[in-house]
């Protein structure tokens, strides 16, 4: 099993330019995340999909829209691309299942290097 | 306000020199308190799960504890491998399964 798979690994954009980034999971979880993470700030939450088909905000989702494509996919997508959106982008996914217990854990992608200049 | 913090920020040992990180935590309603290890250029690696105070798990040379107000992460003999950014999280009530952060402890153990 590959786990959670993210590309690309990294990117340049220049301010206002658009992109998306891919996300995939094969363990057959039903939660995925994107977060961000910034020195001194933490990872941080930009939105989520709790089940294939809903998405909801997060703590910092300005600027970014999401699209849970199907149970395994998930993408980030920047529409118009400003420097403060410089940062490392993690997926992760969540939501096994063993008889009753729900197992909360989160298991993370490798991460994408974006520079917005 | 429900908050992570996470002590010390950076902590330099020497190799078998043991010690412990903090993590604590002000939150309404705890669900569960999760670990993770960085290393540099890399995503978190799940290390353990603590879901009640009084709790322990143990991998290798690392415990984590868990009371009402913190976790431990308790590093027992570390090795140069054991060098890495180490990161709490909780899950609270009524979040879903939303994890709020702490902004992490930078490990490093020389020889």
């Amino acid at each position: 099993n590959a786990g959670v798979t993210q590309t690309p690994k990294f990117q340049v954009l220049k301010t206002g330019q658009s992109m998306t980034l891919q996300c995939a999971q094969d363990m057959n979880h039903n939660s995925m995340y994107w977060y961000r993470q910034d020195p001194g700030m933490g990872l941080r939450l930009i939105y989520y999909s709790a089940s294939e088909g809903t998405t909801d905000k997060g703590e910092v989702p300005n600027g970014y829209n999401v699209s849970r494509l199907n149970k395994r996919e998930f993408s980030l997508r920047l529409e118009s691309a400003a420097p403060s959106q410089t940062s490392v982008y993690f997926c992760a996914s969540s939501g096994s299942s063993w008889g009753e217990r729900l197992y909360n854990e989160q298991f993370f992608g490798p991460g994408t290097r974006l520079t917005v200049l | 306000e429900d908050q992570v913090t996470q002590s010390p920020e950076a902590l330099r040992l020497q190799e078998g020199e043991s010690s412990s990180l903090n993590c604590s935590y002000t939150v309404s309603g705890l669900r569960g308190l999760f670990w993770y290890r960085q290393d540099p250029g890399k995503g978190p690696e799940f290390l353990f799960t603590l879901y009640s105070a009084g709790e322990e798990k143990e991998k290798e040379r690392l415990k984590a504890t868990l009371t009402k107000k913190e976790s431990f992460l308790h590093i027992t003999a570390p090795k140069p491998e054991d060098s890495a950014t180490y990161l709490c999280a909780v899950l609270m009530t009524g979040t879903a399964s939303k994890l709020t952060f702490g902004t992490g402890t930078r490990l490093q153990v020389t020889l």
